[in-house]
């Protein structure tokens, strides 16, 4: 089966330690994206990557954390910096490369993980 | 940045009644997407819009692409149960150079079906 998986579904973490959340896609897609979803905020950008070894932040990158060390894998993580960590986070992938004539960048997401702190 | 204006936030309606929800921008975008959430799930695409005016349909959902390129809507016909969640607009704009494939997410509209 072709897709996004996210892992874990739910996630606890501690006062200061830090947590990493999986994202792996089967899709041969070159674009990867994390999101937060808050109640009533919609999706905020953390971060994405367009290519492997390379990822940008976005509109809310303040204590996260990413790697792209292989095109599969999006891994983030919520560093001990970021002080309301409790949220809803949601990898997204898109064919979207470096290749200036690809006009339509449809993201495609996983099923989310549920981070609450103790 | 870009700003998407998505209405009404959240709405409550019979089953068997129409359902209208749209988004506006204070920009131009070259796509417009739809996407629906369901609880403690990733959003799932339900339309994807190219041109000024494209309508386009999936089984009892209708989406339009506003010809000012500033604004979309969703109709949902004779709504059923499971059309319960949350439904997303999106918006691309033109290439401009790196990250610019970026999606702008309107905040969505929560929508309750009444049996």
């Amino acid at each position: 089966d072709g897709g996004i998986t996210q892992s874990p579904k739910y996630l606890f973490r501690k006062e200061g330690q830090n947590v990493t959340l999986s994202c792996e896609q089967n899709l041969n897609h070159d674009a990867m994206y994390w999101y937060r979803q808050d109640p009533g905020q919609g999706l905020r950008l953390i971060y994405y990557s367009q290519i492997v070894n390379d990822f940008q932040k976005g509109d809310i990158a303040e204590g996260y954390s990413v790697s792209r060390e292989k095109k599969e894998s999006f891994p983030l993580t919520v560093t001990s910096a970021q002080k309301n960590p409790t949220a809803f986070y949601l990898c997204a992938s898109s064919i979207e490369g470096r290749d200036i004539g690809l006009a339509k960048n449809i993201q495609y997401f996983g099923a989310g993980t549920r981070l609450s702190v103790l | 940045g870009q700003q998407l204006n998505q209405s009404p936030q959240s709405m409550f309606i019979q089953e068997g009644e129409d359902v209208s929800m749209n988004c506006t921008s204070s920009s131009i975008f070259n796509t417009w997407l739809w996407y629906k959430q369901d609880p403690g799930e990733g959003p799932v695409l339900l339309i994807a819009l190219y041109k000024a005016g494209e309508l386009t349909s999936n089984g009892r959902l209708t989406a339009q692409f506003g010809i000012t390129r500033k604004d979309s809507f969703l109709n949902i016909s004779a709504s059923i149960p499971s059309d319960v969640g949350i439904y997303f607009c999106a918006g691309q704009g033109a290439y401009s150079g790196a990250g610019s494939y970026q999606l702008t997410f309107g905040k969505g509209t929560k929508l309750s079906v009444i049996p």
